[in-house]
C-alpha cells in the first residue's frame, strides 16, 4: 500500500538557520498539506497545496514560511530563519480530491525539527 | 473558524470494556469528521470516518456517531485490547467548500487500556 514519507526523520538545527523538510506524497493525489504537532499538544493546521500554489494558510505559517513542488513527486516545506518555538514534529499529508467530495488524508511519518 | 472540542484527555479502561470519546465542533458547514489514532512517536492513522449525509458508522470493533443538530459526534470501541492503547484525536472538515480539506484537530484523547 502506498505511503506518504518524509525527510529527514529528525533536524536539529540552529536559531535562526534555514531549514528544508521534504516530503514524497502519494503519487496519484493532488492535494498536500503540512501540519505540526507541537509536543504533547494538538495537530496544527499550517498550510494546504494544490495545482501548484497555496490554497488556504493558517496563522501560523507567516513570511517565514514558504511551500513548494520543485518536481512531479516531492512537496517541501522551507522555515526561512528557525524560531526556538518552531521545534515540533512536521507531518506532510495528501489527499487523492476534495472540492467535491470528501478527502481522506494520508499522514507521512513526520519529521521532528529540534530548533537550539 | 472551526473550533474542535474533545474529552476526555484521558482514558482509563479494563481489557474488554467499552471506551467512548466525544468531540463537538461549532462550524456547521464541516460535513467531513475523521478519527486519528496515534501511537507512540508513530504517524497518525485514519481508523474511521464519517460523513455529514449519516448518522452512524461502524467497522468491526469501532463505531462513529454524528448529531448534526448538536454539532457533536463519538468514537465508540467495544471490546478494547492493550493494543488500542494510543492517542485518538477527531478531526472535522469542510471538505468541498471553499476550504481545501484542511483538517482541525481536537485535544487528543490517551486511551490506556489495562490487561
Amino acid at each position: 500500500e502506498p505511503e506518504v514519507t518524509q525527510t529527514p526523520s529528525h533536524q536539529v538545527t540552529q536559531m535562526g538557520q534555514e531549514v528544508i523538510l521534504r516530503c514524497v506524497p502519494i503519487s496519484n493525489h493532488l492535494y498536500f498539506y503540512w501540519y505540526r504537532q507541537i509536543l504533547g499538544q494538538k495537530v496544527e493546521f499550517l498550510v494546504s497545496f494544490y495545482n501548484n500554489e497555496i490554497s488556504e494558510k493558517s496563522e501560523i505559517f507567516d513570511d517565514q514560511f514558504s511551500v513548494e513542488r520543485p518536481d512531479g513527486s516531492n512537496f517541501t516545506l522551507k522555515i526561512r530563519s528557525t524560531k526556538l518555538e518552531d521545534s515540533a514534529m512536521y507531518f506532510c499529508a495528501s489527499a487523492r480530491k476534495t472540492r467535491s467530495s470528501y478527502n481522506e488524508q494520508f499522514f507521512g511519518p513526520g519529521t521532528r525539527l529540534t530548533v537550539l | 473558524g472551526e473550533n474542535v472540542e474533545q474529552h476526555p484527555s484521558t482514558l482509563s479502561v479494563q481489557e474488554g470494556d467499552s471506551a467512548v470519546i466525544k468531540c463537538t465542533y461549532s462550524d456547521s458547514a464541516s460535513n467531513y469528521f475523521p478519527w486519528y489514532k496515534q501511537e507512540l512517536g508513530k504517524r497518525p492513522q485514519l481508523i474511521i470516518d464519517i460523513r455529514s449525509n449519516v448518522g452512524e458508522k461502524k467497522d468491526q470493533r469501532i463505531a462513529v456517531t454524528l448529531n448534526k443538530t448538536a454539532k457533536h459526534f463519538s468514537l465508540h470501541i467495544t471490546e478494547t485490547q492493550p493494543e488500542d492503547s494510543a492517542v485518538y484525536f477527531c478531526a472535522a472538515s469542510d471538505a468541498g467548500g471553499t476550504s481545501y480539506g484542511k483538517l482541525t484537530f481536537g485535544q487528543g484523547t490517551i486511551l490506556t487500556v489495562h490487561p
